[in-house]
């Protein structure tokens, strides 16, 4: 089954505007993390922000914040004022059980995001 | 603080060849992973280091792939006997243990199998 589903597989969205793109995870662990990722068509994947199931703000980081809906399992990234630079293929990653020592990350199928002038 | 790097970027080889390829990782991480993407696909899983020790294999690992970490350090991807479906992205991440354990990717090598 899949654990990360992220619905919109494109989105154009204009400069300096703000854009969210949706990610939704199954998982029946209490302690887990949800990250996201950005990858331009070089091809790194670049980390975005994270946040923890036990975490009770949302998390943001400058231009990026995250609308965590716990009991919905959703975990939205909104990037807001876009720019050209932020084109890129973007990826939500769930780590499942945090009281481990170590989690492989699982990944959606991504959401390419096109900025326009 | 240079981050995780990758060698080569590209591999183009021939089906049947082996190819192998290269992960440095953050220097202070002690942890080390290997990841698979093919076209329009987010990252699986391939394997999973602490420090020398292969702790994780995923199923995708076939018997053709091996992974090592020998000195706890850089880390080298082995493909035998490549086939047309291993053409993929195959990136490589490090991370430093604790929580959230983010892990932070290097630039990746496209394999492509003629």
């Amino acid at each position: 089954a899949q654990k990360i589903t992220q619905t919109q597989p494109g989105m154009f969205v204009q400069e300096k505007e703000a854009v969210t793109l949706d990610c939704t995870y199954d998982t029946s662990d209490q302690s887990y993390g949800l990250f996201w990722y950005k990858q331009p068509s070089s091809g790194e994947m670049i980390f975005l922000i994270y946040q923890g199931s036990y975490d009770e703000q949302n998390a943001t980081e400058g231009r990026y914040s995250l609308n965590f809906q716990k009991a919905r399992k959703s975990a939205n990234l909104v990037i807001s004022a876009s720019q050209l630079g932020d084109s890129a293929m973007y990826f939500c990653a769930m780590r499942e059980d945090l009281t481990d020592s170590w989690g492989k990350l699982q990944f959606g199928a991504g959401t390419q995001v096109v900025v326009t002038p | 603080d240079t981050g995780v790097s990758q060698d080569p970027r590209h591999k183009i080889t021939k089906r049947g060849q082996n190819v192998t390829f290269r992960c440095d990782p953050i220097s202070e991480h002690n942890r080390l992973y290997w990841y698979r993407q093919t076209l329009g696909q987010g990252p699986e899983f391939l394997t999973y280091f602490q420090n020398e020790a292969q702790l994780e294999k995923s199923r995708l690992l076939s018997d053709r792939f091996s992974a090592e970490r020998p000195k706890g350090s850089f880390s080298t991807l082995e493909i035998q006997r490549t086939e047309q479906g291993d053409s993929a992205m195959y990136l490589c991440a490090s991370s430093p243990g604790g929580v959230p354990d983010t892990q932070y990717f290097g630039p990746g090598t496209r394999l492509t199998v003629l």
